[in-house]
């Protein structure tokens, strides 16, 4: 079973329009954390915003805010005012103890595709 | 200022080569990480190495052997190259708990 699931394989949003991604996980750690990761057409990937599973509030930082919703697994991406420079692809992510050597791993979603047009 | 690099950027090869990728980061985190990018975009963990020990292998085969002389490289050595090695290839690195942050990739090719 997928423990990241991005269900949005593409979106579109309008210049200065807000959009979110949406992200949905399955874990029954009660510790976890929560990733957003950019990858633009130049293929590096950029952290964008963390979400601890004990945070009480919501993470922000600057323009992107996650809507972590614990109850339902859900750890939607917001992006404000979009601009075209926000058009790649977006990662969800879960950060998770290795069976091996309690390490940590990163599982990722398969990731949405945002387009912002002009 | 490059936190994590990588070494080269392409490789283009035939099937058949060995072949290595190296990586190095510079923030002095403890933990690092090979990630494996497939064509439909999908990152999938290979390795992970704290303080130069192995600490994750996720049922890579045994043509990819990692090696980390100290805490802040991390290379890759893929021996007998197959066509389905051809991926982007990620180096990340964290601290303990923290966000990880990756290189720019190494784009395989192997025809």
């Amino acid at each position: 079973a997928q423990k990241i699931t991005q269900t949005q394989p593409g979106m579109f949003v309008q210049e200065k329009e807000a959009v979110t991604l949406d992200c949905t996980y399955d874990t029954s750690d009660p510790s976890y954390g929560l990733f957003w990761y950019k990858q633009p057409s130049s293929g590096e990937m950029i952290f964008l915003i963390y979400q601890g599973s004990y945070d009480q509030q919501n993470a922000t930082e600057g323009r992107y805010s996650l809507n972590f919703q614990k109850a339902r697994k859900s750890a939607n991406l917001v992006i404000s005012a979009s601009q075209l420079g926000d058009s790649a692809m977006y990662f969800c992510a879960m950060r998770e103890l290795s069976s091996q050597g309690g390490s940590e791993k990163l599982v990722f979603g398969k990731g949405t595709k945002l387009t912002v047009n002009p | 200022d490059t936190a994590v690099s990588q070494t080269p950027k392409y490789l283009v090869t035939q099937m058949g080569n060995d072949k290595s990728i190296k990586c190095e980061q510079n923030l002095g985190h403890d933990t690092m990480y090979w990630y494996k990018q497939d064509s439909k975009k999908f990152l999938k963990i290979m390795f992970s190495y704290n303080n130069k020990e192995l600490i994750i292998n996720e049922t890579v085969p045994n043509r990819f052997s990692p090696k980390s002389p100290d805490k802040a490289h991390l290379n890759l050595h893929i021996n007998s190259l197959e066509l389905g090695d051809s991926a982007v290839y990620f180096c990340a690195s964290s601290r303990a708990g923290y966000e990880q942050y990756f290189g720019p990739g190494t784009r395989l090719t192997v025809t």
